[in-house]
């Protein structure tokens, strides 16, 4: 079964230190996707990348990167120079497998709290 | 931008109360889907509706159904809601295609007493 494992339940980070969230993914697809989003504390989840299997490339974005490794099946994200507005809960999230319903399983979170 | 509207940032029902949970979204996605966030368990799909009238049950669909009479509204119903049902909510659409992001509400907060 499609499985998302973040075994990284709270991080506690001193500002400007960097931080990776680990995600580590099971699926017997050779066609998938990949996501993370944030929650920060007002509850709203916030989608902020996708990948698909056919894409190994790392990719970054301002202080944030993500390394998608199938080898090991993970797809970690990494915050460099961590900051307290980056404080949240992180998800990672993949679609169930079969068909076009793009229902999302999640991860079970990891809470990021930066202090300053 | 794309929104997803829930009705209600907080809730306090009583136990047996039936309770509705609307959620409106504005970009005419045809995938609608109701989650449960509890600490510990991340997120679990309750329900998801792929156009008007047609839905599908997730993980944890006891308890709860659904009604979809518009494509922009997927509501959440509670026949007759219990403590274990105390949680946040969480409505999301999406486009229909397998790969696209799902976009959130700002959650509801209920709370059965």
């Amino acid at each position: 079964a499609q499985k998302v494992t973040q075994a990284q339940t709270e991080i506690s980070v001193v500002e400007k230190e960097d931080v990776t969230l680990d995600c580590v993914y099971e699926t017997r697809d050779t066609t998938y996707y990949l996501f993370w989003y944030k929650q920060p504390p007002s509850g709203e989840l916030v989608f902020l990348i996708r990948r698909n299997s056919f894409d190994e490339q790392n990719e970054i974005s301002g202080r944030y990167s993500w390394n998608f490794q199938k080898s090991t099946s993970s797809f970690n994200f990494t915050i460099t120079a961590s900051q307290v507005v980056d404080s949240a809960v992180y998800f990672c999230a993949s679609p169930l497998p079969g068909g076009a319903t793009n229902k999302l399983i999640f991860g079970t979170g990891t809470l990021l709290a930066v202090q300053p | 931008d794309v929104k997803v509207t829930q009705s209600s940032r907080y809730l306090v029902k009583r136990t047996g109360e039936k309770v509705f949970l609307e959620c409106v979204q504005d970009m005419d996605h045809e995938n609608m889907f109701w989650y449960r966030q509890d600490p510990g368990l991340g997120l679990r799909l309750i329900y998801f509706s792929y156009d008007v009238k047609m839905k599908e049950k997730g993980d944890i669909p006891e308890g709860y159904s659904v009604s979809r009479e518009k494509k922009e509204r997927f509501s959440l119903i509670l026949e007759s809601a219990s403590t274990n049902q105390t949680s946040m909510y969480l409505c999301a659409s999406s486009w229909e295609a397998t790969g696209t992001e799902a976009f959130f509400g700002q959650g509801t907060r209920l709370t059965v007493v």
